[in-house]
């Protein structure tokens, strides 16, 4: 079975200061496909990035920047100098690769709240 | 750009009556999914569409929840009767070509609340 753990549940900062979310997951596939998706108030997901399980290299867009560790199962997301408008709900996914069912499996999701 | 459509955003009933939720996905995109998301928690799968036919329905309580894409394009969620329970936000997303392999960009939601 496959399972994503966000363990921060609300993390309060204030502008300008960087900020790490946590994501760790559990799968028994050798292929499978990790995301990040945000969830501002209005409750739209907007897609961030998407990881296959074969590409470690970490990966930066504008204050955005994101670390894949297979060796602890980690897919962690930072953003640097936070703005009041990264203020939303962070959500981890894990999707396996191959025939059948493609559903997303989520984590329970950060609140980040930024702090003007 | 392109976006998920899905209509209404906001729904009150009262419990035992009927809802129906409508999504329109990116044109082009094969593939559709209807998600429920609890307060505080991340969405969970309920159906998905290969076209208009259902590759998964294992999730959803087929006792009172139905799912349909006739054509291929767009698709209703039914809950007939409704319970409290089935208060939630409820997400259209779609993805196209390969499945498994491409990205899921979802809708704006349908917010229930079952009075």
């Amino acid at each position: 079975a496959q399972k994503v753990t966000q363990a921060q549940t609300e993390i309060s900062v204030v502008e300008k200061e960087d900020v790490t979310l946590d994501c760790v997951y559990e799968t028994r596939d050798t292929t499978y496909y990790l995301f990040w998706y945000k969830q501002p108030p209005s409750g739209e997901l907007v897609f961030l990035i998407r990881r296959n399980s074969f590409d470690e290299q970490n990966e930066i867009s504008g204050r955005y920047s994101w670390n894949f560790q297979k060796s602890t199962s980690s897919f962690n997301f930072t953003i640097t100098a936070s703005q009041v408008v990264d203020s939303a709900v962070y959500f981890c996914a894990l999707l396996r690769s191959g025939g059948g069912a493609d559903g997303l499996t989520f984590g329970k999701g950060t609140h980040l709240i930024i702090q003007p | 750009e392109a976006e998920v459509a899905q209509s209404p955003r906001y729904k009150i009933t009262e419990k035992s009556q009927a809802v129906a939720f409508w999504c329109d996905p990116i044109s082009g995109h094969a593939t559709l999914y209807w998600y429920r998301q609890i307060l505080g928690q991340g969405p969970e799968l309920l159906v998905q569409f290969q076209d208009e036919s259902v590759v998964d329905d294992s999730q959803l309580p087929k006792d009172r929840f139905s799912a349909e894409r006739l054509k291929g394009v767009d698709s209703t969620l039914k809950i007939q009767p409704a319970e409290l329970g089935d208060s939630a936000m409820y997400l259209c997303a779609s993805s196209s070509g390969l499945r498994g392999v491409e990205t899921q960009y979802f809708g704006p939601g349908t917010r229930l609340l079952v009075l």
